[in-house]
């Protein structure tokens, strides 16, 4: 079973509060990430981690935490929503061993920012 | 910087036609390419996917072209059928030591006409 499993399917938030997107997968995937994807734009790496070692784009650094309190499971979290984090949010996971190249993506989470 | 760029941006063809999806990069030391598909709903799935050591991987229907001298691959798809309608996201990463991230394009809306 290759099911990467993302809850809510939609999650609505208000500006300035708090947002937390869960993620969990069976697989035993040592590592999972997570994307941002807008409308016409690219899939945009956010975060990912590997076993218990978190690694952020220097870019979102500020914007986006994360933990992973098993192996199964991992969470995004947004301390103060803003408009712009408006998007569609793809959990993934890849397979043990380095450099491990196939993604396995959830349907993600639609948050919407009002 | 758009480090992977794909066209069109939409495709429509009839059914038995062949897609053909355009992808270029600029980081010359990507050397792994997956095409990921997408279905409504769904998260992206890996399709087929090339190292550039080859110019040239099938898979049934799917046919991957890679040019390295110019940067660019292609996705060809034969017999294009209704069940093909989806988007089509070009990857690259480097896969040399322990390198996770997977740079992503903006995607192809494909569309098959019966």
């Amino acid at each position: 079973d290759t099911t990467v499993k993302q809850n809510p399917r939609y999650k609505l938030a208000r500006v300035g509060k708090p947002v937390n997107l869960i993620c969990s997968q069976t697989m035993n995937h040592d590592t999972m990430y997570w994307y941002q994807k807008k409308p016409n734009q690219a899939p945009k790496l956010l975060l990912f981690y590997y076993d218990k070692i978190l690694n952020r784009e220097a870019d979102t650094f500020e914007k986006f935490q994360s933990s992973r309190p098993n192996n199964s499971f991992c969470s995004l979290y947004i301390g103060s929503a803003g408009l712009e984090y408006s998007a569609m949010y793809l959990c993934a996971s890849s397979r043990p061993g380095l450099g491990a190249e196939t993604l396995y993506f959830g349907s993600g989470t639609r948050l919407t920012v009002l | 910087q758009q480090q992977v760029r794909q066209s069109p941006q939409s495709l429509t063809v009839w059914e038995g036609e062949t897609a053909i999806l355009n992808c270029s990069y600029e980081n010359s030391a990507f050397d792994y390419f997956p095409w990921y598909q997408q279905f409504p709903g769904e998260g992206p799935a890996l399709l087929i996917a090339i190292r550039s050591v080859s110019d040239k991987k099938e898979d049934g229907r799917f046919t991957i072209f890679f040019n390295k001298r110019e940067k660019k691959l292609s996705l060809h798809i034969t017999d294009s059928q209704p069940g093909d309608s989806a988007t089509y996201f070009c990857a690259a990463k480097y896969s040399g030591g322990s390198n996770y991230k997977l740079t992503f394009g903006k995607g192809t809306l494909l569309t098959v006409t019966p």
